[in-house]
């Protein structure tokens, strides 16, 4: 079975300051993968998509990037944190005809 | 504009009830259909799927959802509702590319 697992489960940053947020697949070769935010109680929206290695298709930016430098670990950075920034980050595996969510890391930006 | 509708915002119903949750896009094609639940401050957990075959597909705790292609629907049903079924509720949509849509979500209120 397929596992994703966040790193780190949250974090409180500085505005200015740098974000590394991690997700890393187990169970499945090739995953198609999915970085989302989530502002409190609101919509999913989605923020960047992979299908393979060193490839990253951005949908909505939000002054963030993202990288995928293995086969099974998709990276959201940002180099200078905005307080629109803080919300809820969940990454999410394409298996199975339906995509399988981490259990998110919430950002709070002070 | 493709849309994946989620048209009611919050339910309320009383332990026990029947709820239905109603999810309606507008993709063509092939489409992958699920639904999640999203306990407050949590991830969100698979409940079930449908792409093709039996239009009613069963999933986890209960749930079970019907497609309907004229309607273009992915309604979300359960019988009996458990209080600990509060939570909020979101329809995804995959159309023939790589991106995933959602509906806005559907919060569910279970009263004792």
């Amino acid at each position: 079975a397929q596992t994703i697992h966040q790193w780190p489960v949250a974090e409180i940053k500085a505005v200015g300051s740098p974000l590394s947020l991690g997700c890393t697949i187990k169970g499945k070769s090739s995953p198609n993968l999915y970085w989302y935010w989530q502002a409190t109680g609101g919509t999913l929206q989605q923020l960047f998509y992979s299908i393979t290695v060193g490839q990253v298709e951005s949908v909505v930016q939000l002054n963030l990037s993202a990288s995928r430098p293995k086969d099974d670990q998709f990276i959201l950075s940002t180099e200078k944190l905005l307080l629109s920034h803080s919300g809820f980050y969940l990454c999410a595996c394409w298996t199975d005809q339906a995509p399988l969510f981490g259990e998110g890391t919430r950002l709070s930006v002070l | 504009t493709q849309t994946v509708s989620q048209s009611d915002a919050h339910v309320t119903v009383f332990e026990g009830d029947s709820v239905e949750l109603r999810c309606n896009y507008s993709y063509g094609g092939s489409i992958y259909l699920s639904w999640y639940i999203q306990h407050h401050g949590r991830g969100l957990q698979f409940l079930l799927k449908y792409y093709s075959g039996n239009p009613v597909v069963q999933g986890v705790n209960g749930f079970e959802a019907e497609f309907s292609k004229s309607d273009s629907s992915f309604h979300l049903r359960k019988a009996s509702v458990h209080w600990s079924d509060s939570a909020v509720y979101f329809c995804a949509v995959r159309p023939n590319n790589n991106r995933i849509f959602f509906g806005d979500g559907t919060q569910l209120v279970v009263k004792p």
